[in-house]
């Protein structure tokens, strides 16, 4: 079962403009990590965030994490050409015996 | 370097055969994963295991099976009773309170 849901399934911007990627979940969760997927490739872990964490920082990634309406967010800023890809969350639980579930995905698309 | 390594790329199946997805990982975790993911999908948890000889089936295990003989080690093979055995196969490995580690995947199609 996936228990998170993106928020566009899609979303083309211009390079150098922000894109933000929404996630709802369902369950309470340990944490929820979001992954960058690269046409026919692997999953790349991008950043974990915990239950009692509120917002994580990693380059120019910015996810945010409101347990009460269980949703986060992942903002890219100065988006690159090469940021184009799909973008996944997952969310850790117990209800999930401690495994990731996974959501449908974002597909981000910058244009040059 | 540390990683995990699937192959083959790509593998082409006949009806009622059974073929076997190779996963290995050099990063000493314990805990490994299957995925199976479809055109514009999300990833379906097939088998995972968490220790060495020990295994449990995820949301889709139907038609799949797994061995965890040793740690760096988690084959799966697609049998002849899964029915629609073409998607591209993820494999990933993890520690405690960690991401998920991702093989580059296996492109299975029924010929």
């Amino acid at each position: 079962s996936q228990q998170g849901e993106e928020d566009p399934q899609a979303l083309s911007i211009q390079e150098g403009e922000n894109a933000t990627m929404n996630c709802s979940y369902k369950t309470s969760i340990n944490n929820l990590q979001w992954y960058r997927q690269n046409s026919g490739r692997g999953l790349v872990h991008l950043i974990l965030i915990r239950s009692n964490e509120r917002e994580k920082h990693s380059g120019r990634l910015r996810v945010t994490l409101d347990t009460s309406k269980k949703s986060s967010s992942l903002l890219i800023t100065a988006s690159r050409a090469a940021d184009t890809a799909s973008y996944f969350c997952a969310t850790e639980s117990k209800s999930s015996g401690d495994k990731l579930t996974f959501g449908t995905g974002t597909r981000l698309a910058v244009r040059p | 370097d540390g990683g995990i390594t699937q192959s083959p790329k790509y593998l082409f199946r006949k009806e009622g055969q059974n073929v076997t997805l190779s996963c290995e990982q050099n990063l000493n975790h314990d805990a490994m994963y299957w995925y199976r993911q479809d055109p514009g999908q999300g990833l379906r948890l097939i088998y995972y295991s968490q220790i060495v000889n020990d295994f449990q089936k995820g949301d889709i295990a139907e038609g799949y099976s797994v061995s965890r003989e040793k740690k760096e080690s988690f084959p799966l093979t697609v049998t002849s009773a899964q029915k629609n055995p073409t998607a591209f196969y993820l494999c990933a490995s993890s520690t405690a309170n960690y991401g998920y580690t991702f093989g580059s995947g296996t492109r299975l199609t029924v010929v």
